[in-house]
């Protein structure tokens, strides 16, 4: 069975300062991997995403993450926040083989502080 | 394109009633994933429908039931409703071919309270 862990579950930091937000996956298969952002009130968004090829992945709002296999890995940074980067980030996983059935992490919540 | 829809968004019901929960997924979509949210579980996947035929399920009780229409549209219905399923259960769409790791598309939520 998979699962996902997220060490932190609140990340302050301070505007302009640059940030990483853990992530780590447990799996006896190989799977994708994917980094989704929730705002306050609103659904999912996708953030990147891994599914084979290099292991850095650039996503959209300047945040990439880096696969690391052997440390079974998949941490998300970026190198400046911004106040509008405040929201809850949701690590996932889903087998290769399990069509569609992702696996989150218990998230995140970076605050962006002025 | 319109986004992925739930309707209702907000939803107050009392314990041993039922709820359907619909969902409209973006045009040409043909996976839809149900999810639920809460702040004690986190996101829990439900069950994913791929053209009108249930291909995966997660570990909730057969209270909890879904199914899918020839135009992708969802529905999940809840019967006899617990207090703990208070919750915002979000609905996910992803791209025609329905192959693993394509992007899934949330809607923004019905949250359900119950009371």
């Amino acid at each position: 069975a998979q699962s996902v862990t997220q060490l932190d579950s609140q990340v302050p930091v301070f505007e302009e300062a640059p940030v990483e937000l853990r992530c780590n996956y447990s799996s006896s298969v190989s799977v994708y991997l994917f980094w989704y952002v929730q705002y306050p009130n609103q659904g999912l968004q996708l953030l990147l995403k891994y599914l084979s090829g290099s292991t850095l992945v650039k996503g959209i709002n300047g945040f990439e993450a880096e696969f690391n296999k052997s440390q079974t890995s998949f941490h998300l940074r970026k190198p400046s926040v911004h106040i509008s980067d405040t929201a809850e980030y949701f690590c996932a996983v889903s087998e290769k083989t399990s069509y569609d059935k992702v696996i989150f992490g218990p998230g995140t919540s970076l605050s962006v502080i002025p | 394109k319109a986004g992925v829809t739930q309707t209702p968004r907000y939803l107050i019901k009392t314990r041993g009633q039922q709820v359907t929960l619909s969902c409209s997924p973006i045009s040409g979509h043909r996976s839809v994933s149900w999810y639920q949210q809460t702040p004690g579980q986190g996101l829990q996947f439900l069950f994913e429908y791929f053209s009108e035929t249930q291909r995966n399920k997660g570990n909730f009780p057969g209270r909890f039931s879904g199914r899918q229409f020839s135009n992708s549209r969802s529905e999940m219905n809840v019967s006899t409703l617990e207090l703990g399923d208070s919750a915002l259960y979000l609905c996910a769409s992803s791209l025609p071919s329905g192959e693993v790791g394509e992007t899934q598309y949330f809607g923004p939520g019905t949250r359900l309270l119950v009371l």
